[in-house]
């Protein structure tokens, strides 16, 4: 299957900073990559919808301003979590869609996935 | 608004049970597709099969078999003669017709003890 990697795969930063989260498709071209948070012990939340050159769909309670996405190539998408706070530690895991097979599904496959701890 | 619903938080098991985790959903779409998912201490998750609104047959692949009835909006995932591999949260996941953004259950945390 299609690969999807994260990078980094953890990282602990202090108050007030900014982190850069990285996603990408490494053997396929996504148009379309999504952006998900998981609290411990908790489920999947979309946060968002990446598209490739155009502004990110933010789902609602998302603030867009603090969570900067941008999808810039067809196989690179990246979350910046700016002036990160201990709230925002999670688990952040992005997913790439690819490009419809025989005019019917889209496959989505997951990154790793990447733990953020906030001081 | 899409919606899935595991009712089981916790399993508990001994190795060699069978075990059935219940996943129920809730679309508007005629198109859709249902997803399960395994994810294990480390986080990846791990896909293990999809299946399309318009495929009502069941399927089994090794130990794993999935029920999928329409009528009860249900998707059921059993384990058969479980492992202590098999110790993971397992989500049941619905995706809108183009094969887009999921929406996830809560998870059912499966313990399998030896």
């Amino acid at each position: 299957g299609a690969v999807v990697s994260q990078h980094p795969s953890w990282v602990i930063c202090k108050s007030g900073t900014s982190v850069k989260i990285e996603c990408r498709s490494l053997d396929f071209q996504a148009t379309t990559m999504f952006w998900y948070r998981q609290f411990p012990k908790q489920s999947l939340m979309l946060m968002a919808t990446s598209n490739e050159g155009s502004k990110a769909t933010y789902e609602q309670g998302v603030e867009k301003d603090k969570f900067l996405i941008n999808h810039a190539s067809l196989t690179l998408s990246t979350l910046t979590v700016t002036s990160a706070h201990p709230e925002d530690s999670s688990f952040y895991i992005c997913s790439a869609q690819t490009l419809p097979r025989n005019g019917v599904y889209n496959e989505q496959f997951f990154g790793p996935g990447t733990r953020l701890t906030v001081l | 608004a899409q919606k899935v619903t595991q009712a089981q938080t916790e399993i508990s098991v001994v190795e060699k049970e069978d075990v059935t985790l219940d996943c129920v959903y809730e679309t508007r779409d005629t198109t859709y597709y249902l997803f399960w998912y395994k994810q294990p201490p480390s986080g990846e998750l791990v896909f293990l099969i999809r299946r399309n609104s318009f495929d009502e047959q069941n399927e089994i692949s090794g130990r794993y078999s999935w029920n999928f009835q329409k009528s009860t909006s249900s998707f059921n995932f059993t384990i058969t003669a479980s492992q202590v591999v098999d110790s993971a949260v397992y989500f049941c996941a619905l995706s809108e017709s183009s094969g887009g953004k999921s929406t996830f259950g809560d998870g059912t945390t499966l313990t399998v003890k030896p």
